[in-house]
């Protein structure tokens, strides 16, 4: 079965300055879908980024880019120049290809952006 | 993306009652899931909706604890029957338009069994 980890229950990071979420996850899959989702408080998930596992190519968008790993099955979010609507839940999510896109997803990291 | 609803917002029931959550997507998608996420937990896959038959169930997940429907492309159900505390939960479905496609979430349904 896949598993995913998040070993960071909680990070912080000042307004405007950068903060790296990790994520590590274990399959025998070759192809697969890697997602990170924001949940604010008012509990919507909400898609921060996705990389396929093919693509060398870490995926970017905006202020939020990926450092994917796949030797080292990781997969790392950063967010640059941090804001105070950064601050949520992060989920770290995996989904084998060729399946009904079900979701296996970490624990979470709290990120709190501080002024 | 998908935009999807889910009605109610939250609950509040009694023990032994059951409660039934809708999920609607503003257009088609190919699949529907329906995830819990208990207090301070991660999301958790219940079950996958199917069209027009049974959903399948992840292992811990029972149908008759929690029926699921799903008459067309657009719409579900989930009914969580014959509640304990234990359930208390918040209950999430998704959809997503192809196999391996990204899944857009619903707001969820915050529910409390007293």
């Amino acid at each position: 079965a896949q598993t995913v980890t998040q070993s960071q229950p909680e990070m912080s990071v000042q307004e405007a300055e950068t903060v790296t979420l990790s994520c590590t996850y274990d399959t025998s899959e070759s192809d697969y879908y890697l997602f990170w989702y924001k949940q604010p408080p008012s509990r919507q998930m909400i898609l921060v980024i996705r990389q396929e596992a093919y693509k060398q190519q870490n995926a970017t968008e905006n202020r939020f880019s990926v450092n994917f790993q796949k030797a080292a099955k990781s997969f790392s979010l950063k967010i640059s120049d941090s804001q105070l609507g950064d601050a949520a839940m992060y989920f770290c999510a995996y989904s084998p290809a060729g399946t009904a896109s079900k979701l296996t997803f970490g624990t979470g990291t709290r990120l709190q952006v501080t002024l | 993306s998908a935009v999807i609803s889910q009605k109610p917002s939250r609950d509040i029931c009694q023990r032994g009652t059951s409660l039934t959550i809708q999920c609607q997507v503003d257009s088609q998608v190919t699949m529907m899931f329906w995830y819990r996420q208990q207090p301070g937990q991660s999301l958790t896959l219940i079950a996958t909706a199917n069209q027009g038959s049974e959903a399948t169930y992840e292992s811990g997940f029972v149908i008759d604890k929690f029926p699921i429907s799903r008459p067309n492309l657009t719409f579900s159900t989930l009914t969580v029957s014959n509640m304990s505390p234990e359930d208390s939960s918040i209950y999430l479905c998704s959809g997503g338009r192809g196999l391996a496609d990204t899944q857009y979430f619903g707001p969820g349904t915050r529910l409390t069994v007293l």
